[in-house]
């Protein structure tokens, strides 16, 4: 299985700012998912980056609040942007099993954020 | 549209009883099931997942989970609860091969009690 390495592990950021969260996988994968699991939540599914395209958003989600970077098959980047206390959640980043068919899919320890 | 559904949001069970984590879910198609387990201040862990085949699916950890398609649910067991199973297990689910958007039920909190 994938390996899957996140960063920053946690950060405190202030309202209106921006924080850019890294992701980093051991191989190449060819989707990457983002997703939010906000306290005492759910994950709920951000958006679908692939390699060379745009980012599939879901609904609820658009690309100037979460803008998502995908330059290569082992990294991708999501942006919270113009931060505000309801945006304080665990962002984790995920990839697909190399065998699409089963959909495993594999996560990141996560980024906890907290908006003052 | 698909759902999951994990009716508990706590269970408490002692230590050396089988445990049970109850899952339903309203997927179109045949649907993929997984069980993934967090604990506390890491990240999701795969535990099992069914796609076709035999209903009762082993996992990590000892766990298994039983698919029964009459009555919609991929319920998560273990004959024998550890105080280390304590964590939050999440059912999800997708509509099949090509899908890849989990849908993830709100999470079950276990207990295991020593």
């Amino acid at each position: 299985s994938a390996v899957i390495s996140q960063k920053p592990s946690r950060d405190i950021c202030q309202r209106g700012t921006s924080l850019t969260i890294q992701c980093q996988v051991d191989s190449q994968v060819t989707m990457m998912f983002w997703y939010r699991q906000q306290p005492g939540q759910s994950l709920t599914l951000i958006a679908t980056a692939n390699q060379g395209s745009e980012a599939t958003y879901e609904s609820g989600f658009v690309i100037d609040k979460f803008p998502i970077s995908r330059p290569n098959l082992t990294f991708s980047t999501l942006t919270v942007s113009n931060m505000s206390p309801e945006d304080s959640s665990i962002y984790l980043c995920s990839v697909e099993d190399g065998d699409r068919a089963h959909n495993e899919q594999f996560f990141g320890p996560g980024t906890r954020l907290t908006v003052l | 549209a698909q759902s999951v559904a994990q009716p508990e949001d706590q269970v408490n069970v002692a230590e050396g009883n089988p445990l049970t984590v109850k899952c339903t879910y309203s997927v179109s198609g045949n649907p993929y099931l997984f069980w993934y387990v967090q604990y506390p201040n890491r990240g999701l862990q795969f535990l099992l997942k069914y796609i076709t085949g035999d209903n009762l699916v082993k996992g990590s950890y000892g766990f298994e989970a039983e698919f029964n398609k009459s009555q919609t649910s991929f319920h998560l067991k273990k004959p024998s609860a550890l105080v280390s199973d304590s964590a939050l297990y999440f059912c999800a689910g997708t509509s099949g091969a090509g899908s890849y958007q989990l849908t993830f039920g709100k999470g079950t909190k276990l207990s295991v009690i020593p």
